[in-house]
């Protein structure tokens, strides 16, 4: 069964500081990797996905996503931090098979001025 | 193009009544799948369905259950409610296939349930 983990909880920057959320994952075939967002009272909204392809992913709001089989593991980065950017933020990980998509527990961001 | 639609968005309990959540898809949509979003356990699959037929479940008891509609529209279904099923509730819906948007789950709001 696929899993996913987000090994912390909480994650603190400084306003323009490079920011990284981590995320690894655990799949028995080829992963389907995806990030979200969440705002306080608002579902969750996508950001950007690995299905194939280069390794460095670019999704919405200047995020990117680096793949590295090697570590199974799915970064999510962004080189300069916005107040904005505060939020939760919650990897998930299906394989290519009609599995479920799984998510890990989310790791707060907040960007502090 | 409107987006997920979940109702209600707020509703309050007590223990042991039934509650159903209703979800509409975006258009063209025809896989529905459901979260419990509770604080501690982060966000737990429920069920997700394609063309009126469960392709996947969760491991969660018996008294969770849902459906989808011709029309795709979904609900669940919790019976005998306990404290513990107080959460946020999320629907989403996604393309099947191989373009794009294929297994991209956009995801309404919520219902949140307080179960007293």
């Amino acid at each position: 069964a696929q899993s996913v983990a987000q090994p912390e909880d909480q994650v603190n920057v400084a306003e323009g500081n490079p920011l990284t959320v981590k995320c690894t994952y655990s799949v028995s075939g080829n992963p389907y990797l995806f990030w979200y967002v969440q705002y306080p009272n608002r579902g969750l909204q996508f950001l950007l996905k690995y299905i194939t392809g280069d390794n460095l992913v670019k999704g919405s709001y200047g995020f990117e996503a680096e793949f590295n089989k090697s570590q199974t593991s799915f970064h999510l980065k962004k080189p300069s931090a916005l107040v904005s950017d505060s939020a939760l933020y919650f990897c998930a990980v299906r394989d290519s098979g009609n599995t479920p998509l799984v998510f890990g527990k989310g790791t707060r961001l907040s960007v502090i001025a | 193009k409107a987006g997920v639609t979940q109702t209600p968005r707020y509703l309050i309990k007590t223990r042991g009544q039934q509650v159903t959540l209703s979800c509409s898809p975006i258009s063209g949509h025809r896989s529905v799948s459901w979260y419990q979003q509770t604080p501690g356990q982060g966000l737990q699959f429920l069920f997700e369905y394609f063309s009126e037929t469960q392709r996947n479940k969760g491991n969660f008891p018996g008294r969770f259950s849902g459906r989808q509609f011709s029309n795709s529209r979904s609900e669940m279904n919790v019976s005998t409610l306990e404290l513990g099923d107080s959460a946020l509730y999320l629907c989403a819906s996604s393309l099947m296939g191989q373009g794009s948007g294929a297994n991209v789950l956009t995801f309404g709001a919520g219902s949140r349930l307080t179960v007293l």
